[in-house]
């Protein structure tokens, strides 16, 4: 199936640990996102890649690396995890081309202990 | 920036019609999106809009304004399974072209 995919779906873990989230995509597209989707559904772009080089970092605290070892693969690393962390993350992916809608993953749903 | 604004809730009958409307502000538009979302699951991508007028697909019409700075998503026969999120995003033409999201649109269909 062609698809953006990204594991685990669900991440419970202490205050303090380290976690990554991994994504991938098959679709043959250039960019690749991650969006963090708080309690309130508010959908927030945090970091966006094209063909592996970062082309925007938002706001986010650098406990957050995003990594692209290729440009069909996206992850998040997430050091010293704070209870605020506590969200759902979606991994996406678009074309280059800006009538094109972005395609979503599933999502991680991190929850803070 | 940009402010893209939604109502939070909105209810409906089934088989009925409903109207989720978006008002946005952006230096430099350059395409709206409509997504779906179920609780649970990803966003799905609905409809694109970046010329005025509406655009139809099926049960489905998005329309815009850009003078407005105004969309709306249309919904006709509503279903149950129409019962979701629906987030509008706004394209800019300044800097990254990546679609801030709005807050999204929570419909209840009911019998």
């Amino acid at each position: 199936d062609t698809a953006v995919s990204q594991t685990p779906k669900y991440l419970v873990t202490q205050m303090g640990n380290d976690k990554s989230i991994k994504c991938e995509q098959n679709l043959g597209h250039d960019t690749m996102y991650w969006y963090k989707q708080d309690s309130k559904k508010f959908l927030k772009i945090m970091f966006s890649y094209n063909n592996k080089e970062l082309i925007i970092n938002e706001t986010v605290p650098n406990r957050f690396s995003p990594k692209s070892p290729d440009k069909a693969h996206l992850n998040l690393h997430i050091n010293s995890l704070e209870l605020g962390d506590s969200a759902v993350y979606f991994c996406a992916s678009s074309t280059g081309d800006s009538n094109q809608p972005q395609h979503f993953g599933d999502g991680t749903r991190l929850s803070i202990l | 920036g940009q402010n893209i604004d939604q109502p939070t809730e909105m209810t409906a009958t089934e088989g009925a019609i409903v109207q989720i409307n978006c008002t946005y502000q952006t230096s430099g538009f350059n395409g709206l999106f409509w997504y779906q979302q179920h609780a649970g699951e990803a966003p799905t991508f609905l409809s694109y809009n970046v010329l005025d007028g509406l655009e139809e697909k099926g049960r489905f019409s998005s329309f815009l304004s850009r003078s407005k700075g105004y969309s709306y998503l249309l919904l006709k026969e509503l279903q149950m399974k129409d019962s979701a999120s629906y987030l509008c995003a706004v394209r800019s033409s300044g800097g990254s072209y990546i679609p801030t999201f709005g807050r999204g649109t929570s419909l209840i269909v009911h019998p």
